[in-house]
């Protein structure tokens, strides 16, 4: 089955300094990549839409130069957060539509997610 | 994309079926249904979707009713495992097409 990975899993970081975290499509190509945030027993909010090559597309009230998001292959997305503050603490999950294959849907696979504490 | 309405919490005795409700009534016909699910602390999982016929897979079965206003999820034999949050989401086909999630609901199994 399609997989997709994330890393890191989990990640403390202090406040004002940046993390990166990594999105890879293990065994299919993803022309699409989405980026969505948790918090604490809320649902899952989508952040941004990156498409291999291009800009990324950021959801209304989400700081595109706060959350970096560079898509430069077809298997691997990441997003940074720049100069992180403690109310960057959140829950990070990947997913990645393939794109590898013709399909009736357009099947979005989801990483495990990214734990991020910033102290 | 159509808005869903699921109620936010469920029971299951394990080993029972698990039927998850959710309601629809401002899809489009061409929109599908989809449900995920989301143990905790991890990554959404897919289980099935459909748009206007019943599926059903390894996982679950999908029932849509013949307006395609409401649908229901089907867990045939619930484990403890299955508890989770699940969500039903309607989305179009389409490259340009997101996934937005609700609120879900969230099934627990019990012993």
């Amino acid at each position: 089955g399609a997989v997709v990975s994330q890393h890191p899993s989990w990640v403390i970081c202090k406040s004002g300094t940046s993390v990166k975290i990594e999105c890879r499509s293990l065994d299919f190509q993803a022309t699409t990549m989405f980026w969505y945030r948790q918090f604490p027993k809320q649902s899952l909010m989508l952040m941004a839409t990156s498409n291999e090559g291009s800009k990324a597309t950021y959801e209304q009230g989400v700081e595109k130069d706060k959350f970096l998001i560079n898509h430069a292959s077809l298997t691997l997305s990441t997003l940074t957060v720049t100069s992180a503050h403690p109310e960057d603490s959140s829950f990070y999950i990947c997913s990645a539509r393939r794109s590898d294959i013709q399909s009736s849907y357009n099947e979005q696979f989801f990483g495990p997610g990214t734990r991020l504490t910033v102290l | 994309d159509a808005k869903t309405t699921q109620p936010p919490s469920m029971d299951c005795a394990e080993g029972r079926a698990a039927n998850l409700p959710c309601n629809h009534s401002t899809i489009s016909g061409n929109e599908y249904v989809y449900w995920y699910r989301q143990i905790h602390s991890q990554g959404p999982q897919y289980i099935i979707h459909g748009l206007k016929n019943n599926e059903t897979n390894e996982m679950a079965s999908l029932i849509i009713t013949e307006d395609r206003k409401s649908s229901t999820l089907i867990l045939p034999h619930a484990t403890l495992r299955d508890t989770a949050v699940y969500y039903c989401i309607v989305r179009r086909d389409g490259t340009a097409s997101k996934l937005t999630f609700g609120t879900g609901t969230r099934l627990q199994v019990t012993l």
